[in-house]
């Protein structure tokens, strides 16, 4: 069964609005989480990193104050698009490691935003 | 820095015939390895992966895939395509728990 959680798996909203997708880790605790964005027909690029009690860290080109991360939890992340446009219309998707080094990072099942 | 290089965006094979995905990364440091399968509007599925250990990696659906250090490669194999096997492909790299760096994806159809 899945183990990382994400919420909703598609959104429509308007121009303007604001946004928040969850990432939930099911039954380990997460320190950190990805999240990522795929554009139609292209591979997933990561956005940023977040960090249960600190600072999300943002990759280059990815605007911090356009997209709040917030890991408030072990076992959760929430990513919030705010002021969102046409253009940050994409497939969202957050990934979680369980502990160990071997362990394979886990995926939810993404969320489609579209913004009119 | 990590990279993945996967030759190919689309490949078509017909149904029963060999399945094969190339992929070739760039590591400085050694490098775990990993294919995922994307559905329409969906999340990835780990379809396998290497860490460390035995070269030739078993992964769900059938698929397998060898690890070549020589060559740089992770390609994914199946003997047999069906037709379920349609979707996106995903070679990824990272060095632990790190995100995970992915290949631009391999479509792939199955003609009946």
């Amino acid at each position: 069964g899945a183990v990382v959680s994400q919420h909703p798996s598609w959104v429509i909203c308007k121009s303007g609005t604001s946004v928040k997708i969850e990432c939930r880790s099911l039954d380990f605790q997460a320190t950190t989480m990805f999240w990522y964005r795929q554009f139609p027909k292209q591979s997933l690029m990561l956005m940023a990193t977040s960090n249960e009690g600190s600072k999300a860290t943002y990759e280059q080109g990815v605007e911090k104050d356009k997209f709040l991360i917030n890991h408030a939890s072990l076992t959760l992340s929430t990513l919030t698009v705010t002021s969102a446009h046409p253009e940050d219309s994409s497939f969202y998707i957050c990934s979680a490691p369980r502990q160990g080094r071997n362990s394979p990072l886990h995926f939810g099942n993404g969320t489609r935003l579209t913004v009119t | 820095a990590q990279s993945v290089t996967q030759l190919g965006s689309h490949v078509s094979v017909s149904e029963g015939a060999l399945v094969l995905l190339r992929c070739n990364y760039s590591s400085s440091v050694p490098p775990y390895l990993f294919w995922y399968v994307q559905y329409p509007n969906q999340g990835l599925q780990l379809l396998l992966k290497y860490t460390t250990g035995a070269t030739l990696v078993k992964g769900i659906n059938g698929f397998e895939a060898e690890f070549k250090k020589s060559e740089t490669s992770f390609h994914l194999t199946k003997p047999s395509a069906h037709m379920s096997d349609a979707a996106e492909y995903f070679c990824a790299v990272n060095s632990g728990n790190t995100p995970l760096v992915f290949g631009k994806g391999t479509r792939l159809s199955v003609i009946a």
